[in-house]
C-alpha cells in the first residue's frame, strides 16, 4: 500500500539557517503530495502541495518539488525563523479530489532558536 | 480562523466509560469527514471515513463497535469511544474537505487529547 517516509527528528536549527526535511513515498499511480504543519496547540494546516511530477509547491518561503524519478518531495526553506518551530508532516493522497484519504509520514519536530 | 472545531479539547475518563468527541465544520458543509488518531511521536493513522447519511467506512484493524461514528448532519460528526481502556489514550483528530476550496485540501480540527485512567 501507500506509504510516506520522513527523515528522523527532531531538528534544531539557528535562526536564518537553511532547512531541508526529506520525504520519500511509495504509491501506485500518480499521487498528490502535501506538506502539513502543526504549530503548538493548533490543528494541522496545509503548508503546500503538488499534484503532478515536477510541480513545485511553495508557501511562506517553503518549497518542495514533486520528483517522480526519486519518489521524493523534500521540504526546503532558505532562512528559517523562530516562528517556523512546529511539527511538519509529509503526506500523499492516492486519488484525485478532496475526499481522498491522506497517508502521513511520522512527522518531524523543528525547533528554531534565536 | 478555524474552519473545523473539535470538542472537547481534552478529556480524562475512567476505564470502562464511554467518551464522545464532536467534530464540526464551522462555515461549510461536509458530506465526508475523516477521523485519525495520533500516538506520541507517531504519525496520524486514519481510523475511519465518516459519511453523512450512511455508515462510516473503517480502516483495517479498527473496531467499529469500539469506535462508533455518527455523521448526523452536514456539519457534525461524532466519534464515541465505547468502554474506553488505557490503551485507547491518544490524540484524536478529525478533518473535513471543503467543497468550495481547492481539490485535495482537507481542513483539520485542533484535536482531542483522551486520557483513560
Amino acid at each position: 500500500g501507500d506509504s510516506v517516509t520522513q527523515m528522523e527528528g527532531p531538528v534544531t536549527l539557528s535562526e536564518e539557517a537553511f532547512l531541508t526535511i526529506n520525504c520519500t513515498y511509495t504509491a501506485t499511480g500518480y499521487p498528490s503530495l502535501f506538506w502539513y504543519v502543526q504549530y503548538p496547540g493548533e490543528g494541522l494546516q496545509l503548508l503546500l502541495k503538488a499534484t503532478k511530477a515536477d510541480d513545485k509547491g511553495s508557501n511562506k518561503g517553503f518549497e518542495a518539488t514533486y520528483r517522480k524519478e526519486t519518489t521524493s518531495f523534500h521540504l526546503e526553506k532558505g532562512s528559517v525563523q523562530v516562528s517556523d518551530s512546529a511539527v511538519y508532516f509529509c503526506a500523499l493522497s492516492g486519488a484525485s479530489g478532496a475526499n481522498s484519504k491522506l497517508t502521513f509520514g511520522k512527522g518531524i519536530t523543528l525547533s528554531v532558536r534565536p | 480562523g478555524a474552519v473545523v472545531s473539535q470538542h472537547p479539547s481534552r478529556v480524562i475518563c475512567k476505564s470502562g466509560t464511554s467518551v464522545k468527541i464532536e467534530c464540526r465544520s464551522l462555515d461549510f458543509q461536509a458530506t465526508t469527514m475523516f477521523w485519525y488518531r495520533q500516538f506520541p511521536k507517531q504519525s496520524l493513522m486514519l481510523m475511519a471515513t465518516s459519511n453523512e447519511g450512511s455508515k462510516a467506512t473503517y480502516e483495517q484493524g479498527v473496531e467499529k463497535d469500539k469506535f462508533l461514528i455518527n455523521h448526523a448532519s452536514l456539519t457534525l460528526s461524532t466519534l464515541t469511544v465505547t468502554s474506553a481502556h488505557p490503551e485507547d489514550s491518544s490524540f484524536y483528530i478529525c478533518s473535513a474537505p471543503r467543497p468550495s476550496g481547492p481539490t485535495d485540501t482537507q481542513y483539520f480540527g485542533p484535536g482531542t487529547r483522551l486520557t483513560v485512567l
